[in-house]
């Protein structure tokens, strides 16, 4: 199975910051990679599909990037709606595979 | 506008069974690839299903292989999930989702269902 390592699992920014955060998968995974948002106690949101496209109706204030293992996502400008935790995915090969989640808190 | 309606949780003792529905709604269902992702309390996404868009293929990840079955029946727009011989460690909110271009990749997204099992 391919593993997804999100690191750190929880980071502090404040309004306004531009924020990255990292997915690394245990083997290459092409362009396969999905980013999603979730909010506490709701469905996660699809953010962003091979790696660097953004789902239709997602503001352009995020946007990722990268192939083989390594990929980011950023944020350009936190609002304080994008307080959530966010999770990436490999559609690459099955079993479909999340990583553990960042949770972007405001400090 | 896509909507994924699901139903069917509740409490479940342990090595029991519980089926799951997802209704949708907002595109034509029968062109698509939908999917089961689940949430225990307080933890990750896990991803469980994927049905192909006529039913042909089925994938699951391994804790769930031989004891779930994902279905579909694509003349009232619904996704099911056959969930048997259930475990403390199937505790999880279920979430249907849609898949989109390639069905692998996930679009939308349902509200979830939660799914207890506890004697």
């Amino acid at each position: 199975d391919i593993q997804m390592t999100q690191s750190p699992s929880s980071l502090s920014a404040s309004v306004g910051d531009r924020v990255t955060i990292t997915c690394r998968a245990s083997q290459g995974i092409s362009n396969y990679l999905a980013w999603f948002q979730q909010k506490p106690g709701k469905a996660p949101k699809s953010l962003i599909y091979a790696a660097s496209n953004l789902q239709s109706g997602v503001p352009s204030k995020f946007s990722g990037s990268g192939s083989g293992t390594d990929f980011t996502l950023t944020i350009s400008s936190l609002q304080p709606e994008d307080f959530a935790t966010y999770y990436c995915q490999q559609y690459n090969s099955y079993p479909l595979t999340f990583g553990g989640g960042i949770k972007v808190e405001i400090k | 506008q896509v909507q994924l309606v699901e139903s069917g949780g509740g409490v479940v003792q342990p090595g029991g069974s519980l089926r799951l529905s997802c209704a949708a709604s907002g595109f034509t269902f029968s062109n698509y690839g939908m999917h089961w992702v689940r949430q225990a309390p307080g933890k990750g996404l896990e991803w469980v299903a994927l049905i192909s868009h006529d039913g042909s293929n089925k994938y699951y990840v391994d804790s769930v292989k031989g004891r779930f079955t994902i279905s579909r029946d694509n003349s009232k727009n619904t996704l099911y999930l056959q969930m048997n011989s259930l475990s403390a460690e199937d505790t999880a909110v279920y979430y249907c989702a849609k898949g989109g271009h390639p069905p692998q990749y996930i679009d939308y997204w349902g509200q979830g269902t939660l799914v207890t099992v506890s004697s």
